[in-house]
C-alpha cells in the first residue's frame, strides 16, 4: 500500500540553523499539509498546498516558515531560522482531492533545537 | 472557528474493559469527522471517519464511533479494549476548507 514517508526521522540542529524537512507524498495525491505535534500537545495544522501554492495556513506558519514542492515527488517544509519553540514533532499528510478525502499521514520527524 | 475537544486526558483500564473516549466539536457547517490512533514511536493511522450517511461507523480493530449531530458529538466506542490499544487516540474534524483541526488526544493505557 503506498505510503507517505518522511526524512530525516529525527533532526537535531541549533537554534538559529536553517533546517529543511522532506516529505514524499503519495504518488496520486494532489493537497498536502504540515503538521506539527509539541511533545505532550495535540497536533496543530500549519500550512496546506495545492497546485503550487499555499491554499491555508494557521497562525503558527509566519514568516520564518516556507513549504515548496521542487520537483514531481518532494514537499519539503523550511524553518529559515530556528528557535527552541520549534522542537517538535512535524508531520506531512497528502490526500487525493480536497473536501471529504482522507489525509493520510507520515512518520514524521522529530525536530529538535538546541 | 472549528475547534475539538476530547475530555479525557489519559485513560486507564484492564484488559477486556468498554471503552468510550468523548469527542465534542465545534462547528457551524457540515462537517467530516475522524479518529487517528497513534502507537507509541508510530505515526498517526485512520481509526475510522465520518462524512455522511449511518452516524454509527465501523473502522478497524474493532473500534465504533456514533455521530450525534444534536449533541455535536463523535465519541469512539470498542466493547473489549486489548493491551494492545494502547495509545494515544486523537479525535478531528474538518470541514469546508482544507485543514484538519485535532483534539487534545487521549492517552490510553490497556493493563494486561
Amino acid at each position: 500500500e503506498p505510503e507517505v514517508t518522511q526524512t530525516p526521522s529525527h533532526q537535531v540542529t541549533q537554534m538559529g540553523q536553517e533546517v529543511i524537512l522532506r516529505c514524499v507524498p503519495i504518488s496520486n495525491h494532489l493537497y498536502f499539509y504540515w503538521y506539527r505535534q509539541i511533545l505532550g500537545q495535540k497536533v496543530e495544522f500549519l500550512v496546506s498546498f495545492y497546485n503550487n501554492e499555499i491554499s491555508e495556513k494557521s497562525e503558527i506558519f509566519d514568516d520564518q516558515f516556507s513549504v515548496e514542492r521542487p520537483d514531481g515527488s518532494n514537499f519539503t517544509l523550511k524553518i529559515r531560522s530556528t528557535k527552541l519553540e520549534d522542537s517538535a514533532m512535524y508531520f506531512c499528510a497528502s490526500r487525493v482531492r480536497g473536501g471529504t478525502d482522507t489525509q493520510y499521514f507520515g512518520p514524521g520527524t522529530r525536530l529538535t533545537v538546541l | 472557528a472549528q475547534s475539538v475537544s476530547q475530555h479525557n486526558h489519559h485513560v486507564i483500564l484492564s484488559e477486556a474493559a468498554s471503552l468510550e473516549l468523548g469527542c465534542n466539536y465545534s462547528y457551524g457547517g457540515t462537517v467530516n469527522l475522524f479518529w487517528y490512533v497513534q502507537y507509541p514511536g508510530q505515526h498517526l493511522q485512520l481509526l475510522l471517519k465520518y462524512f455522511s450517511g449511518d452516524p454509527l461507523v465501523k473502522g478497524i480493530k474493532g473500534f465504533e464511533a456514533e455521530f450525534i449531530k444534536s449533541k455535536f458529538s463523535f465519541n469512539l466506542r470498542k466493547p473489549s479494549v486489548q493491551w494492545s490499544d494502547t495509545a494515544e487516540y486523537f479525535c478531528a474534524v474538518n470541514g469546508n476548507n482544507n485543514d484538519m483541526r485535532f483534539g487534545a488526544g487521549t492517552r490510553l493505557t490497556v493493563k494486561p
